[in-house]
């Protein structure tokens, strides 16, 4: 099975601009999470969708908006970017997304902000 | 609310060593509890988890981890490292349906 594939892997964007990010589960999958990593925050969790429906956000400002559609794929986007949305964002997909189902990760889109 | 503490955010330690990753997590829910491990340049993954049962959990690559419910511990060993192992490894909690809360990090560098 292909594992979870981000795309693109890096992207290099300047203040006020906004930002796609695509995600592809696992087939079969139909959880999608996304994460953003930085050194001064870490792991962060943005949001979790299953089946198109939103089911958990994080503590995020409305800038970061994320949608699932019918095959499960995923996008994030960031309006109006700023210096500190500079990460990696990591896309993780599971089976169901409930507490137990492992969740695989992608390798991540990295994201700078100039 | 559930938290993450990994207590060492650096580990050193020398070619065939061991080594062992310290993390403690606050919940006021049963919660599930992971290793994970990320190579540079790449995403996580999962080592080991503790869902139930037996609190010795063993996973890939020789890791094992003992989950201590009085001490809310979950802390990860590993009896002989390589240098293949160095690595950034994070501690994870799912209290709830849906998300992952992850502990800082610990960042471990295998000498020879």
């Amino acid at each position: 099975k292909a594992g979870v594939t981000q795309t693109p892997r890096y992207l290099i964007k300047t203040r006020g601009q906004q930002v796609t990010l695509s995600c592809s589960p696992i087939s079969g999958h139909r959880s999608v999470s996304w994460y953003q990593q930085t050194p001064g925050q870490g792991l962060q969790f943005l949001f979790e969708y299953f089946s198109e429906t939103q089911r958990n956000k994080g503590n995020f400002p409305g800038r970061f908006s994320g949608r699932q559609f019918s095959n499960s794929r995923s996008e994030m986007n960031v309006s109006t970017l700023e210096l500190g949305d500079s990460a990696l964002y990591l896309c993780a997909s599971s089976s169901t997304g409930t507490r137990i189902n492992e969740q695989f990760f992608g390798p991540g889109t990295r994201l700078t902000v100039l | 609310a559930q938290s993450v503490t990994q207590l060492d955010s650096q580990v050193p330690v020398f070619e065939e060593a061991p080594v062992e990753l310290r993390c403690n997590y606050s919940s006021s829910v049963s919660v599930y509890l992971f290793w994970y491990v990320q190579y540079p340049n790449q995403g996580l993954q999962l080592l080991l988890k503790y869902l139930s049962g037996s609190t010795l959990v063993k996973g890939i690559n020789g890791f094992e981890a003992e989950f201590n419910k009085s001490q809310t511990s979950f802390h990860l060993r590993k009896p002989s490292v390589h240098i293949s192992d160095t690595a950034e490894y994070f501690c994870a909690v799912s209290a709830s349906d849906y998300k992952l809360s992850f502990g800082a990090g610990t960042t471990v560098t295998v000498r020879a």
